[in-house]
């Protein structure tokens, strides 16, 4: 099991341009959700999703958009970076049940310039 | 409480020695509370999962104990190694799945 594959791992962004980043998993989880990590802030929702179909905001959503067609892929698209944007995102799944630990990504170091 | 709290927000101890840190978390609407282990250029990495009052989880040298009704939940390290050295994140998880994190404690264990 390759657990929750994150890509790309580096990106360099320049303001106004758009991305996509990668995630998926080969659990079968039906949860899956994207972070940032910001100095001193934390991990912070920006979007989850409870299945195929399904998808919502979490804490900071604004300027970020998700899909969620499938199972195994949770993609998180930026629509036009901004330096704010600046930071490390975390994909992760897990099962949609009580008592279920949560499974991260490698994370992807993004810059906004 | 609104929101999850961790204390102390970093500490450094010795090598050998115990030491415990807290998560405080709203007791409302809760469902289940995590403690994660998360190292240098890694990826979180989970400990324990906790739903029940007076719960207490344990793993190799690791502990964590949970007061659902007044809203913290403990972590102790017993006999810390350096390679205990890592930011621990504990998260309340509530009715919607969704996981609430604390800003983690920074344990840097010297040797």
């Amino acid at each position: 099991n390759a657990g929750v594959t994150q890509t790309p791992k580096f990106q360099v962004l320049k303001t106004g341009q758009s991305m996509t980043l990668q995630c998926a998993q080969d659990m079968n989880h039906e949860y899956m959700s994207w972070y940032r990590q910001d100095p001193g802030m934390g991990l912070r929702l920006i979007h989850y999703s409870v299945g195929a179909g399904i998808t919502d905001q979490g804490e900071v959503p604004n300027g970020y958009n998700v899909s969620r067609s499938t199972t195994e892929d949770f993609p998180l698209r930026l629509l036009s970076a901004a330096p704010s944007q600046t930071s490390v995102y975390f994909c992760a799944s897990r099962r949609r049940g009580q008592v279920d630990e949560a499974f991260f990504g490698q994370g992807t170091r993004l810059t906004v310039v | 409480i609104l929101n999850v709290e961790q204390s102390p927000q970093s500490l450094h101890v010795q090598e050998g020695d115990s030491t415990n840190f807290t998560c405080s978390f709203p007791s409302s609407n809760f469902y289940a509370l995590h403690w994660y282990r998360w190292e240098t250029a890694k990826s979180p990495e989970a400990l324990f999962v906790m739903t029940l009052n007076g719960d207490e989880k344990k793993k190799g040298r690791i502990s964590a104990t949970l007061n659902t009704k007044e809203g913290y939940s403990y972590l102790y390290i017993k006999g810390s190694q350096p390679e205990d050295s890592a930011t621990y994140l504990c998260a309340s998880q509530g009715s919607n799945y969704k996981l609430t994190f604390g800003k983690g404690t920074l344990l840097t264990v010297n040797p």
